[in-house]
């Protein structure tokens, strides 16, 4: 089956902590990306990477990091700096012009 | 900036109804507009993706339309199911590839009561 796999799907975060959200595909896609949603919000881009190597900030990136070391894996970073990261995190690769989303990953603070 | 809004922001409808969700947004240079649907703590499908040269895009109950000049999309679900019950999310993209991602809007969320 192809698809994106995001793992975990709950995960906790203690003060200070830094945490990393999983985000696999096996597409073949170039290009892969981290939103974060918010209740009742809309889905706010965090990081995107277009090749192997390279990857831009977003819109919200501040506090998060990410790192595009293999085509397929396209990890997040939620540091200590990061004072609000409650939120559903999701993941997404493209072709052309079609987005596909991984299940998500819901962060909460303990 | 690029801002996209969705009304409503919530709809409950008796299964069988015809009905439109709307979206606006305040750029009008856009590439292409896509309407996604999703389900409480799940990632989002698209369901139609209109290019901007485009008037609109069927695919089974759903029709969307798109009036660039103007800045807005309409979904329109037909004969509702109760299945049909979800959040439904429009999004603009500036480049081809979604190269700068999307922007999204908030969202309408639709129960199709049984």
């Amino acid at each position: 089956d192809g698809g994106i796999t995001q793992s975990p799907k709950y995960l906790f975060r203690k003060e200070g902590q830094n945490v990393t959200l999983s985000c696999e595909q096996n597409l073949n896609h170039d290009a892969m990306y981290w939103y974060r949603q918010d209740p009742g919000q809309g889905l706010r881009l965090i990081y995107y990477s277009q090749i192997v190597n390279d990857f831009q900030k977003g819109d919200i990136a501040e506090g998060y990091s990410v790192s595009r070391e293999k085509k397929e894996s396209f990890p997040l970073t939620v540091t200590s700096a990061q004072k609000n990261p409650t939120a559903f995190y999701l993941c997404s690769s493209s072709s052309a012009e079609k987005l596909f989303f991984g299940s998500g990953t819901q962060l909460s603070v303990l | 900036k690029q801002e996209v809004t969705q009304i409503p922001a919530a709809l409950s409808v008796p299964e069988g109804e015809n009905l439109v969700l709307n979206c606006s947004f305040t750029d009008s240079a856009i590439y292409n507009l896509q309407w996604f649907r999703q389900d409480p703590g799940k990632g989002l499908t698209s369901l139609l993706l209109i290019q901007s040269s485009q008037r609109e895009q069927t695919s089974g109950r759903l029709n969307a339309s798109l009036d660039k000049s103007s800045g807005r999309s309409t979904l329109y679900i037909a004969a509702s199911q109760p299945g049909d019950s979800a959040t439904y999310l429009c999004a603009v993209s500036h480049s081809g590839g979604g190269a700068d991602g999307l922007t999204f809007g908030k969202g309408t969320h639709l129960i199709i009561q049984p």
